[in-house]
């Protein structure tokens, strides 16, 4: 399977702030995807990075707060705007082939806002 | 809204025994279903996919599927301390959908 790398790997913000992720994947996949994962909870899909478009995005998340990018088949970025507390979570990249459902997760971003 | 559901555990297992994770769903156009481990402080780890009804086995893994009963499970034979970690169930949306729903996830224990 592909290697996938994130930066940060954690990060210590303050509110009112943005931070901006980079996922990296070592071979051209298809499908990249971006999660949440709130303290002690399950994985949220945040939106699909489509290559070259503007990204799907899952009922309860808006571009606004959480712009993504993806200029190549390798890379993406998921911005965290204006953050508040509330968006202290684990933000984790996966990456997948089109057709399979199959996905492999990145190492994550821990991201804590005071 | 599909859902994933799962007993969110602790499942305490002695080890060498077998541990017995459940997974239900709500959508039943889904085709593929995933078992990830992850780990405290861990990204999730794919550890099964199954696609078809029936049994699958990996090593000490086996994963088992009814979509009549739209139930999936996982078997850890032999539990090992290193076992220990939370188990999540994810399934595909619709027949040739590529976005996963996650269940709860179920924290298992092995203990020595």
């Amino acid at each position: 399977s592909a290697v996938i790398s994130q930066k940060p790997s954690r990060d210590i913000c303050q509110r009112g702030t943005s931070l901006t992720i980079q996922c990296q994947v070592d071979s051209q996949v298809t499908m990249m995807f971006w999660y949440r994962q709130q303290p002690g909870q399950s994985l949220t899909l945040i939106a699909t990075a489509n290559q070259g478009s503007e990204a799907t995005y899952e009922s309860g998340f808006v571009i606004d707060k959480f712009p993504i990018s993806r200029p190549n088949l390798t890379f993406s970025t998921l911005t965290v705007s204006n953050m508040s507390p509330e968006d202290s979570s684990i933000y984790l990249c996966s990456v997948g082939t089109s057709g399979i459902a199959t996905q492999y997760f990145g190492p994550g971003t821990r991201l804590t806002v005071l | 809204q599909k859902e994933v559901e799962q007993n969110s555990g602790p499942l305490s297992v002695p080890e060498g025994a077998i541990a017995s994770l459940n997974c239900t769903y709500s959508d039943r156009g889904s085709q593929s279903f995933f078992w990830y481990r992850q780990y405290s402080g861990k990204s999730p780890e794919l550890i099964m996919s199954i696609y078809s009804n029936g049994d699958k086995e990996d090593g000490r893994f086996t994963a088992q599927l009814n979509k009549a009963s739209q139930y999936v499970s996982l078997l850890i034979r032999d539990s090992q301390p290193s076992d220990s970690a939370t188990y999540l169930c994810a399934v595909n949306e619709g027949a040739a959908g590529n976005k996963l729903t996650f269940g709860g996830g179920t924290r298992v224990l092995v203990k020595p």
